[in-house]
């Protein structure tokens, strides 16, 4: 069964720091792994997808890379601001034919200090 | 519409009532996801509809369990005689298609549901 944990589960720094969120996934048959963002009492906003296939991901000051044969990821966020304060959830999604849905990680509860 | 949208957005419910939760999908999205999340604790999956047809029901916790979604869009997950441990926050996801390669899944905001 596929199982992923995600390191730190919560992390405090100042503003303008870059920081690295890292997730690993037991089982390297995946179909993507998505990103995702979670704001208190919200539903999940999908910050970055990558298929199996592709090393990395880019959208303005994130960059999420995919390491699939050793079964990790991490999500790199440049020159934080306050408003990246959330928890940020990592989820694999495994091949057609099997299991259908996601599966997540807890999250790394992320505060940015002003 | 916008995104997915989903009611209502929070449930209480007294111990052995029966809930309905409903799920508006993006237009044109075959695929239709329900998860469960915990406090605290990541989303799980619960089961999976391509278009009309529920393909995977095996993150079902129970057979009080019951999702449907007879025409291929709005879909409703129902909980029958609702327990204590059924207390989360139920989320609907949609994509556009399992097999493409474009199957980006899109959350709606979730139904909490509290059971006393």
């Amino acid at each position: 069964k596929q199982e992923v944990t995600q390191i730190p589960a919560a992390l405090s720094v100042p503003e303008g720091e870059n920081l690295v969120l890292n997730c690993s996934f037991t089982d390297s048959a995946i179909y993507n792994l998505q990103w995702f963002r979670q704001d208190p009492g919200k539903g999940l906003t999908s910050l970055l997808l990558i298929q199996s296939s592709q090393r990395e991901q880019t959208s303005g000051r994130l960059n999420a890379s995919l390491d699939k044969s050793s079964g990790r990821s991490t999500l790199y966020i440049a020159a934080s601001q306050p408003g990246d304060s959330a928890t940020y959830l990592c989820a694999v999604r495994p091949p057609p034919g099997g299991a259908d849905g996601l599966t997540f990680g807890k999250g790394t509860h992320l505060i940015i200090q002003p | 519409g916008a995104g997915v949208s989903q009611s209502p957005r929070y449930k209480v419910a007294k111990r052995g009532q029966d809930v309905a939760l409903r799920c508006d999908p993006i237009s044109g999205h075959v695929s239709l996801f329900w998860y469960q999340q915990a406090l605290g604790q990541g989303p799980e999956f619960l089961t999976y509809f391509q278009n009309e047809a529920q393909l995977d029901k095996s993150g079902l916790p129970s057979d009080r369990f019951f999702a449907e979604r007879p025409e291929g869009s709005v879909s409703t997950l129902k909980i029958q005689r609702t327990q204590q441990e059924d207390s989360a926050v139920y989320l609907c996801a949609s994509s556009l298609d399992l097999t493409s390669g474009y199957n980006e899944q899109f959350f709606g905001p979730g139904t909490r549901l509290t059971v006393l």
